[in-house]
């Protein structure tokens, strides 16, 4: 059965530092790859995504995601953390298979120090 | 206006009574699920459609039921609320026609049984 572990619950940078979110997938097959973040009192808004191809993946606000295929791994980063990016953050997977389903992971919580 | 509406936002209910959470989506996906959110626990999967006639129950069906009224409506409800039934919960869709398409997300309907 597929699974996602997000290691961290809770992430705490410096207004300006890198910010490293981490994503580790279980899966036979390497599956479609999403990251999402939500905002206070908001629904899940789509970051980015990997589905094939370019194995770096660009995404909104800044973030991007590297596919490692050997690690399965799809760590999400920026390179210089803004106020605005204080949010949850929730990696997804869903398997090849048509009949498949999305499934996420625990979440971590951003926080951003000035 | 959104693309997929969740109705109420807000609910208080109490314990034993059943309760109906609406999704309707003007997409046009195919796909539809439900979802709830607990802190620290992620998005965890209830039920979920591939379409009209096809309904699957998620990781936690257990006290949930669905209806798929249309393509564009998917209702949850709860039969008898208990309070750890208090919870954030999601409607989502999705595509099975493209490649790796992401769900989309309602604002969410937060749901306290007391």
């Amino acid at each position: 059965a597929q699974s996602v572990t997000q290691l961290g619950s809770h992430v705490s940078v410096s207004e300006g530092a890198l910010v490293l979110l981490r994503c580790n997938y279980s899966s036979s097959v390497p599956p479609y790859l999403f990251w999402y973040v939500q905002y206070p009192n908001q629904g899940l808004q789509l970051l980015l995504k990997y589905t094939t191809g370019a194995t770096l993946v660009k995404g909104i606000n800044g973030f991007e995601a590297e596919f490692k295929k050997s690690e399965t791994s799809f760590h999400l980063t920026k390179p210089s953390a803004h106020m605005s990016d204080a949010a949850e953050y929730f990696c997804a997977v869903r398997p090849y298979s048509s009949a498949s389903k999305i499934i996420f992971g625990s979440g971590t919580r951003l926080s951003i120090r000035p | 206006d959104a693309d997929v509406t969740q109705t109420p936002r807000n609910r208080i209910t109490k314990t034993g009574k059943r309760i109906m959470l609406e999704c309707s989506q003007t997409k046009g996906h195919d796909r539809m699920y439900w979802y709830r959110q607990d802190p620290g626990l992620g998005l965890r999967l209830i039920y979920y459609s591939f379409d009209v006639k096809d309904i699957n129950k998620g990781e936690i069906s257990d006290g949930y039921s669905v209806s798929r009224q249309a393509q564009a409506k998917f209702s949850l409800s709860l039969e008898s609320a208990i309070p750890n039934q208090t919870a954030l919960y999601f409607c989502a869709t999705s595509d099975s026609t493209g490649r790796g398409t992401e769900a989309f997300f309602g604002q969410g309907t937060r749901l306290t049984v007391v």
